[in-house]
């Protein structure tokens, strides 16, 4: 079984200024996809960005990039230039590549972030 | 195209009650989840449903049960409510073999 841990529940970080979430994993699976979800106070759960474990380049999405350590089993995310919006909790998610029975998402317990103004 | 809509948003039922929470999505997925999110859990996985016709339990299915009415629709059923199911419920679905999956809005079920 898959686990993802996020072991820091709250980070405050100043507008324009740049924060790193962090998130390690466990899995037996050579290939598999990674996952950070941002949800803010309205509730709705957003897809941030995704890193497939065979690529070895990190993904970047705008001001959001990840750093992909396959060996160390870390995943942690970088939000560049912090706005407002940024402030939700965000959640750190693994899954199997999709098909099936596989197309599970295992979540960690995640973060809030703060982004002061 | 409303993508993924749950109803109620909001529910409160007493210990014992029933319901069924509904799902549906018009994105013409195959797959589709249930999730419960609680406070300090993330959110862990239900039921899913791969296919139309087909359901399988996930992480914590104790005490729940689910219906894949049609492609469109996936209902989640408490058939005795217990304060532990105190909680918030998100549906999902997902293209078949894609990996993305799309969230409708939750809803907050709390049971006294």
């Amino acid at each position: 079984a898959q686990t993802v841990t996020q072991s820091q529940p709250e980070m405050s970080v100043q507008e324009a200024e740049t924060v790193t979430l962090s998130c390690t994993y466990d899995t037996s699976e050579n290939n598999y996809y990674l996952f950070w979800y941002k949800q803010p106070p309205s509730r709705q759960m957003i897809l941030v960005i995704r890193q497939e474990a065979y690529k070895q380049q990190n993904a970047t999405e705008n001001r959001f990039s990840v750093n992909f350590q396959k060996a160390a089993k870390s995943f942690s995310l970088k939000i560049s230039d912090s706005q407002l919006g940024d402030t939700a909790m965000y959640f750190c998610a693994f899954m199997k590549p999709p098909g099936g029975a596989n197309s599970k998402l295992t979540f960690g317990k995640g973060i809030t972030l703060s982004v002061r103004p | 195209n409303a993508g993924v809509t749950q109803t109620p948003k909001f529910q409160v039922l007493k210990t014992g009650q029933s319901m069924t929470l509904q799902c549906a999505q018009d994105m013409n997925h195959n797959s589709m989840y249930w999730y419960r999110q609680d406070p300090g859990m993330g959110l862990r996985l239900i039921y899913y449903s791969a296919s139309e016709g087909t359901t399988d339990k996930g992480e914590v299915p104790n005490g729940y049960n689910v219906s894949r009415l049609n492609k469109r629709e996936f209902s989640l059923r408490l058939e005795s409510a217990a304060p532990s199911q105190t909680s918030v419920y998100f549906c999902a679905s997902s293209v078949a073999d894609a990996y993305e999956q799309y969230f409708g809005p939750g809803t907050r079920l709390t049971v006294t």
